[in-house]
């Protein structure tokens, strides 16, 4: 079955470290997406992909960047990271084609940076 | 600037009853709207899409209305379950790219046997 797969699923760090997370999805979507969700937030998205090589901002990017150099991946990495970056970080995909526009979602990875 | 606003208090209902979750959204014109179901710890899932010129649409159990002139979205559970349990998020659509979707921060529901 396809599915969108997140790595790690909890991760501790340090302020000031580069931390990279892991999305794949094997639906072969071209659209991807990165939100974080914070008590009391809605998901608020990060960064955005609609294809490879196209990546854009989304509406809390600072301090985030992500490169598609695949359909399959969509990697978020934080330059530095702050302890406002605690988090838990979902990826999502959309297929271009589909009339619903629904996103199907990884399962999280939870970040802690002290 | 643009808001969505979920119930932030829990909802506790008895099993069958009918369960209903308000979203309201201002400084929007959406195309269409969604609905998601977040269980602990995992992430959100698919739930139902409305658009902007569709009043209702049901799937199951599940109901939900869109009305553009009081910005708001009702999304209804009937014959509630304790399995329904769970958090449910709605999610706008936005300008400036396709799949764009503003989420709310969800309420919470919890079915009592």
């Amino acid at each position: 079955d396809a599915e969108i797969t997140q790595s790690p699923r909890h991760k501790i760090t340090e302020t000031g470290r580069q931390v990279t997370l892991a999305c794949h999805q094997t639906w072969n979507h071209n659209n991807m997406f990165w939100y974080r969700q914070d008590l009391g937030h809605g998901l608020r998205l990060i960064h955005y992909s609609y294809g490879v090589q196209d990546t854009n901002k989304g509406e809390v990017s600072d301090g985030y960047s992500v490169s598609r150099s695949n359909t399959e991946d969509l990697p978020l990495t934080l330059e530095s990271a702050a302890s406002s970056q605690t988090s838990v970080y979902f990826c999502a995909s959309s297929d271009l084609q589909t009339n619903t526009g629904e996103l199907f979602f990884g399962e999280g990875s939870r970040l802690t940076v002290l | 600037s643009q808001k969505i606003e979920q119930n932030s208090e829990a909802l506790n209902i008895q099993e069958g009853k009918t369960a209903t979750l308000t979203c309201n959204y201002t400084n929007y014109s959406p195309a269409y709207l969604q609905w998601y179901r977040q269980d602990p710890g995992r992430g959100p899932v698919f739930l139902l899409l409305i658009r902007e010129n569709e009043k209702e649409k049901r799937k199951e159990r599940l109901k939900v209305t869109f009305d553009t002139t009081l910005k708001q979205s009702l999304f209804h559970i009937t014959a509630s379950q304790p399995a329904d349990s769970a958090t449910y998020l709605c999610a706008l659509s936005i300008s400036g790219g396709y799949n764009k979707l503003i989420f709310g921060a969800g309420t919470r529901l919890a079915v009592h046997p």
